[in-house]
């Protein structure tokens, strides 16, 4: 049982090129969630998924777009990374949509820098 | 706006010492406060969560003591040990039941360093 999985681990982009992270969980939840973490921040949430076919923008949705392939996995994409992107990236997961007291379970992360 | 404030940024403590970190918020509507712990190169891990409707919760060596009406809760780890050095969040949640999913919101962290 690997929980919520990320990929890759380390980038390092030009700007103005994409890229996709990827998330995976095989714990069958529902809901799924991708926030990144700035020093001095906090952990911000970007988008989240409540279920499969449904994405929400949360906090700092500019600059990604997100998509729910399936039950198990939910992508972050940049479309044309900008240096203040550079950040680490936590993808996860929670049971049930709907539900304040379900644990959100978290990916590694992803450490992306922009130059 | 930040909605969870949390303090302080870092904390040195002794083996063997107590160790407290503070946190704050504004909005009533918060139903649920996790605390999580970070190790380095890690993802925020759920150490302990307290409701609203109780004013302590105690696992161990691990405490939370909440305060509705100050709208305040904090932390307090007992005989802190070196392997407790970690990242400790505070954060607060609401059920966000027009869109379906929970929304969680996070303090801005507190590095914790415990010296042999």
């Amino acid at each position: 049982n690997a929980g919520v999985t990320q990929t890759p681990k380390f980038q390092v982009l030009k700007t103005g090129q994409s890229m996709t992270l990827q998330c995976a969980q095989d714990m069958n939840h529902n809901s799924m969630y991708w926030y990144r973490q700035d020093p001095g921040m906090g952990l911000r949430l970007i988008y989240y998924s409540a279920s499969e076919g449904t994405t929400d923008k949360g906090e700092v949705p500019n600059g990604y777009n997100v998509s729910r392939l399936n039950k198990r996995e939910f992508s972050l994409r940049l479309e044309s990374a900008a240096p203040s992107q550079t950040s680490v990236y936590f993808c996860a997961s929670s049971e049930r949509e709907g539900y304040s007291t379900d644990t959100q379970y978290f990916g590694p992360g992803t450490r992306l820098t922009v130059l | 706006q930040q909605q969870v404030k949390q303090s302080p940024q870092s904390l040195i403590v002794q083996k063997g010492g107590i160790s407290i970190i503070n946190c704050a918020y504004e909005n009533t509507a918060f139903d649920y406060f996790p605390w999580y712990q970070q190790f380095p190169g890690k993802g925020p891990a759920l150490l302990i969560a307290i409701r609203p409707d109780v004013s302590e919760k105690k696992e161990g060596r691990f405490t939370i003591s909440f305060n509705k009406s100050a709208k305040q809760f904090s932390l307090h780890i007992m005989d802190s040990q070196p392997g407790d050095s970690a990242t400790y969040f505070c954060a607060a949640s609401t059920s966000l039941r027009w869109t379906g999913a929970n929304n969680l919101f996070f303090g801005t962290g507190t590095r914790l360093t415990v010296i042999p």
